[in-house]
């Protein structure tokens, strides 16, 4: 049973513009998201995280919403760069528990 | 500088052999994970462990098999009852507070 589910395997934008990744999980009991970014061969980085008492974070380019009713995250990046090209893996917790991700999404940004 | 340090980077294994991939770091954090990266798959959790000499088993355990003598050390033996052991691995660890540090991974391939 997939908890945490990226149903867009991949996402192409133009340069400048804004990319949006979403995310949806299953379990209510979850209190912390995160999103990573990975390039080929190499580990996941963190990117922003938001707990589950707010509804939006910001870091820079980087802004992740959070809709609790709909169980959704998103994660909006303007403007997008090509260096923002690489898969990007949302994931959850609860209880300060062991990360479930979901099966990424592969971001391309176009010049 | 404080990290987490997997090695080997490229690993060969013959069929029916068992291969045992390196896990080390010295953030001083007391869990410590291993996942397995499949394409379209995400990140699937193979095993982790929350404090010295106890592990649990993650959602595809099975072929697997880890200790964790040491705080910083969590090595994973590949056996030859995994089926399909071709994959990238990774290790993470992290604090109580959520936060995950990746290792740079592992390439296993069956030859």
């Amino acid at each position: 049973d997939q908890q945490v589910k990226q149903n867009s395997p991949s996402l192409s934008v133009q340069e400048g513009r804004i990319s949006i990744l979403n995310c949806d999980y299953t379990n209510s009991m979850f209190d912390y998201f995160l999103w990573y970014k990975k390039y080929p061969a190499e580990g996941p980085t963190f990117l922003i995280s938001i707990s589950s008492i707010k509804d939006k974070n910001e870091d820079g380019r980087f802004t992740v919403f959070l809709n609790k009713s709909a169980k959704h995250l998103s994660l909006h990046i303007v403007p997008s760069q090509p260096g923002d090209s690489a898969v990007y893996f949302c994931a959850a917790s609860k209880n300060t528990g062991k990360l479930i991700f979901g099966q990424g999404t592969t971001l391309q940004v176009k010049p | 500088d404080g990290g987490i340090t997997q090695s080997p980077k490229y690993l060969f294994r013959k069929e029916g052999q068992n291969v045992t991939l390196s896990c080390e770091q010295n953030l001083n954090h007391d869990a410590m994970y291993w996942y397995r990266q499949d394409p379209g798959q995400g990140l699937r959790l193979i095993y982790y462990s929350q404090i010295v000499n106890d592990f649990q088993k993650g959602d595809i355990a099975e072929g697997y098999s880890v200790s964790r003598e040491k705080k910083e050390s969590f090595p994973l033996t590949v056996t030859s009852a995994q089926k399909n052991p071709t994959a990238f691995y990774l290790c993470a660890s992290s604090t109580v507070n959520y936060g995950y540090t990746f290792g740079s991974g592992t390439r296993l391939t069956v030859v």
